[in-house]
């Protein structure tokens, strides 16, 4: 089956450095990955859907400065937390979705744990 | 922004009950899905159902869809301790997924 590869699964940094965020679709080509961000216990949020060698499209509300979205190949979304603060910290889970099946087609990342200190 | 709304917020029971969870929605969709999480970890998805299905089956899992009055539910039979989790029921408008608040679930042995 589809699978998305996230990584780190979680990272501590400090405040005012920036975190990288990899989700790669392992097999299967994703025209478009989302990012979600999650609060304990809470619903998750989207953070900015992202298509292949385009922009993203971010959510109202969402910096876009802040939260880096690099979508340069049809495998692989970069999310880069810059200038993290402690209010930064959360889950940030990626969806990529498989040209092939369209809207049937979600995977999910296993999600990165961001801790900022 | 969210659309599903997921009911009860939480739900505890014994080992063997059958588990049912509701989600509303707000405006027409391609299909609903429901995923599963497990705390601190990625979502899996569990069941999809197109707008144009009423019913569908997987293992112990039966969702239903009622278009006309915008609802889901999830029901989880035999439920097992390895099932507690959070579950979300997600819309798909042709756009991207929107979640529930979700249901946690604890299921004691």
């Amino acid at each position: 089956g589809a699978v998305v590869s996230q990584h780190p699964s979680w990272v501590i940094c400090k405040s005012g450095t920036s975190v990288k965020i990899e989700c790669r679709s392992l097999d299967f080509q994703a025209t478009t990955m989302f990012w979600y961000r999650q609060f304990p216990k809470q619903s998750l949020m989207l953070m900015a859907t992202s298509n292949e060698g385009s922009k993203a499209t971010y959510e109202q509300g969402v910096e876009k400065d802040k939260f880096l979205i690099n979508h340069a190949s049809l495998t692989l979304s970069t999310l880069t937390v810059t200038s993290a603060h402690p209010e930064d910290s959360s889950f940030y889970i990626c969806s990529a979705r498989d040209r092939m099946r369209g809207n049937y087609g979600y995977t999910f990342g296993s999600g990165t744990r961001l801790t900022v200190v | 922004s969210q659309q599903g709304e997921e009911d009860p917020q939480a739900l505890s029971i014994q080992e063997g009950e059958n588990a049912t969870m509701n989600c509303s929605y707000k405006t027409s969709i391609n299909n609903l899905q429901w995923y599963r999480q497990n705390s601190g970890r990625g979502l899996v998805h569990l069941i999809l159902i197109r707008s144009n299905e009423r019913e569908k089956h997987s293992g112990r899992l039966r969702v239903t869809l009622d278009t006309s009055k915008k609802s889901s539910s999830l029901l989880i039979t035999a439920s097992r301790a390895a099932d507690t989790a959070s579950y979300f029921c997600a819309t798909d408008l042709g756009t991207p997924l929107v979640f529930g608040k979700g249901t946690r679930l604890s299921v004691i042995a």
